[in-house]
């Protein structure tokens, strides 16, 4: 069956220090791999999307980048974390023959 | 591009009552609308959803109606109970490898 995972849960981090959250999929093969970020508890902010391996789509210019070294690995990243980067982070997945979207558990990121 | 709008943002009912949350969407091509549940702290879950060749469809206390002509599609949670309370997005896309658009959620309240 597919799965996602995704880590880690929980991570409090300084401003200015480096991030790096990972997400990987399982039971299927190039899927469509996505990073959503939600502040307050609401709304679901699509970040990154990536059609295949080194295939990246920004949707909304930022301190964060994403990459994607292998066809179920998506990371996101950011050289010096912001206290705006605050939030929870979502990465996603689908299948291109199957619409529907699979999340996972989502890290809690606090900037302090 | 599509825009999803979903109301009501919060709704309160007592155990038993019925809730029904409405989006409407913008894109005529859009043909694909499910409904995601999300619980406190974890990534959101499809709980159910409907193609455009049908106007109807139901999984046990949830269902939800789509009409295609006024472009607007309701999830209705009948006989609720507490364990209903979460955020609900509804969204739509063209299916296929086409990027869902969310709404910004529905925090449903169920008070025992």
């Amino acid at each position: 069956s597919q799965t996602i995972h995704q880590w880690p849960a929980t991570l409090v981090q300084p401003v200015g220090s480096p991030l790096s959250l990972e997400c990987t999929v399982e039971g299927t093969s190039n899927p469509n791999l996505y990073w959503y970020r939600q502040a307050a508890g609401r709304g679901l902010q699509l970040l990154f999307y990536s059609v295949g391996i080194g295939q990246i789509s920004s949707e909304v210019p930022q301190n964060l980048s994403a990459s994607r070294p292998q066809d179920r690995q998506f990371i996101l990243s950011s050289k010096k974390l912001l206290l705006s980067d605050s939030g929870f982070y979502l990465c996603a997945f689908h299948t291109g023959a199957n619409e529907k979207l699979f999340f996972g558990s989502g890290t809690q990121l606090s900037v302090l | 591009g599509e825009n999803v709008e979903q109301h009501p943002s919060t709704l309160s009912v007592q155990e038993g009552d019925s809730a029904v949350i409405k989006c409407t969407y913008s894109d005529s091509a859009s043909n694909y609308f499910p409904w995601y549940k999300q619980e406190l702290g974890k990534g959101p879950q499809l709980i159910i959803d409907i193609r455009s060749n049908v106007g109807e469809k139901k999984d046990q206390r949830i269902a939800v109606t789509l009409n295609k002509t006024a472009k607007h599609f309701s999830l209705h949670i009948t006989e609720t109970q507490p364990e209903d309370s979460a955020v609900y997005f509804c969204a739509a896309s063209k299916g296929g490898s086409y990027i869902p658009t969310f709404g910004r959620g529905t925090s449903l309240i169920v008070h025992p």
